[in-house]
């Protein structure tokens, strides 16, 4: 199993632009993540999503939109890229009631905005 | 905020017992107790996780106190690939979401 999948995983954006960062999971997996971390920093939560069709905010969500149309994608909006926007993106996933409840991350998106 | 504390740092020798302590004064009766990692800006890695008994898996073993108001993670013979920053993080079970401090950067010396 691929687990966790981003893409792309590296990114430049001139301010303004807008992109989607793909996150996709193939273990059937209810819940689903987007975290931004900025350097030196801990992950905060940006949007996540308890199954497919249903989403909701977390710590930071502004300036980011996602969409929860099938279990195994979960793609995250960025609209009118800002400098503060530059951070890692993980996406990762989970299936609340499992044995470890534990949460499966991708490898990440280094994004910059400038 | 997360609601854990840990010191910033630590250093082990390769091949010692790395022990990290966590600080979760303020945890409630059905909180559990995390441990995740991230290597070099890898995505965090799940470690092990407790309520209120000590635990072990292949990775490493989790200890919480009597009073569940702190822990410690202990990796018996860490390695130089152990070098990581250790997130402990308290969470009701089922809630989803984690919610990440600065961690401890262990670094582990050959």
């Amino acid at each position: 199993n691929a687990g966790v999948t981003q893409t792309p995983k590296f990114r430049i954006l001139k301010i303004g632009q807008s992109m989607t960062l793909q996150c996709t999971q193939d273990m059937n997996h209810n819940y689903m993540y987007w975290y931004r971390q900025d350097p030196g920093m801990g992950l905060k939560l940006i949007y996540y999503s308890v199954g497919a069709g249903i989403t909701d905010k977390g710590e930071v969500p502004n300036g980011y939109n996602v969409s929860r149309s099938t279990t195994e994608d979960f793609p995250l909006r960025l609209e009118l890229a800002a400098p503060s926007q530059t951070s890692v993106y993980f996406c990762a996933s989970s299936y609340p009631g499992g044995v470890n409840e534990k949460l499966f991350f991708g490898s990440g998106t280094q994004l910059s905005v400038l | 905020d997360a609601k854990t504390t840990q010191p910033t740092s630590m250093d082990c020798a390769e091949g010692r017992a790395a022990n990290l302590p966590c600080n979760h004064s303020t945890i409630s009766g059905n909180e559990y107790v995390y441990w995740y990692r991230q290597i070099h800006s890898q995505g965090p890695q799940y470690i092990i996780h407790g309520l209120k008994n000590n635990e072990t898996n292949e990775m490493a073993s989790l200890i919480i106190t009597e009073d569940r108001k702190s822990s410690t993670l202990i990796l018996p013979h860490a390695t130089l690939r152990d070098t990581a920053v250790y997130y402990c993080i308290v969470r009701v079970r089922s809630q989803g979401n984690l919610i990440f401090g600065k961690g401890t950067k262990l670094s582990v010396k050959p």
